[in-house]
């Protein structure tokens, strides 16, 4: 079974441009999380969709959005990029339906922003 | 904000030698979980643990949970290099809507 996909791996862009970030889970899980690691703040949880839905939110600005497809793939958009955006961005898929249990992760993909 | 602890942040051991990470948390929880990550890649679940457990065990891991002290620790055995990393803790609050993760500890094992 093929693992948590996420592209691109490693990503460069400008102050104030925009960014999308895809992640396709693992075969048959229908969450998918995304997580922004820093070194200052670590491990934040930005959202989490299941069955095309957001569920849950993070403490994050409105310039940070995401959506899932009918496939389960997601993808997050990030506008307006900041400097203090810099960071790892990290997808997780599970098979629960509620609840937090063990989660997959992708390899993530590191965005830097000039 | 961070729902975990942990202590200490950086650990240097050497090989065959124990390991040992203790969480803290703040709120009730469903479950506590350790990860793993190694230098700036995904994470991987090691071992989860209920609220109503006290301990558990995988291969050469052994967690205990003592929910009264809202902490939890990791000990990891007979440490290989290979086991050089960062581990997390992560909590799901009975309150919360997310798995919110630990600062993390920094382990380096020697050879």
């Amino acid at each position: 079974k093929a693992g948590v996909t996420q592209t691109p791996r490693y990503l460069i862009k400008t102050r104030g441009q925009q960014v999308t970030l895809s992640c396709s889970p693992i075969s048959g899980h229908r969450s998918v999380s995304w997580y922004q690691q820093t070194p200052g703040q670590g491990l934040q949880f930005l959202f989490e969709y299941f069955s095309e839905t957001q569920r849950n939110k993070g403490n994050f600005p409105g310039r940070f959005s995401g959506r899932q497809f009918s496939n389960s793939r997601s993808e997050m958009n990030v506008s307006t990029l900041e400097l203090g955006d810099s960071a790892l961005y990290l997808c997780a898929s599970s098979l629960q339906g509620q609840g937090f249990e063990k989660l997959f992760f992708g390899s993530g993909t590191q965005l830097s922003v000039l | 904000s961070q729902q975990g602890e942990e202590d200490p942040q950086a650990l240097s051991i050497q090989e065959g030698e124990n390991a040992t990470m203790n969480c803290s948390y703040k709120t009730s929880i469903n479950n506590l979980q350790w990860y793993r990550q190694n230098s700036g890649r995904g994470l991987v679940h090691l071992i989860l643990i209920r609220s109503n457990e006290r301990e558990k065990h995988s291969g050469r891991l052994r967690v205990t949970l003592d929910t009264s002290k809202k902490s939890s620790s990791l000990l990891i055995t007979a440490s290989r290099a290979a086991d050089t990393a960062s581990y997390f803790c992560a909590t799901d609050a009975i309150a919360g809507n997310m798995l919110t993760f630990g600062g993390g500890t920094r382990l380096m094992v020697k050879p």
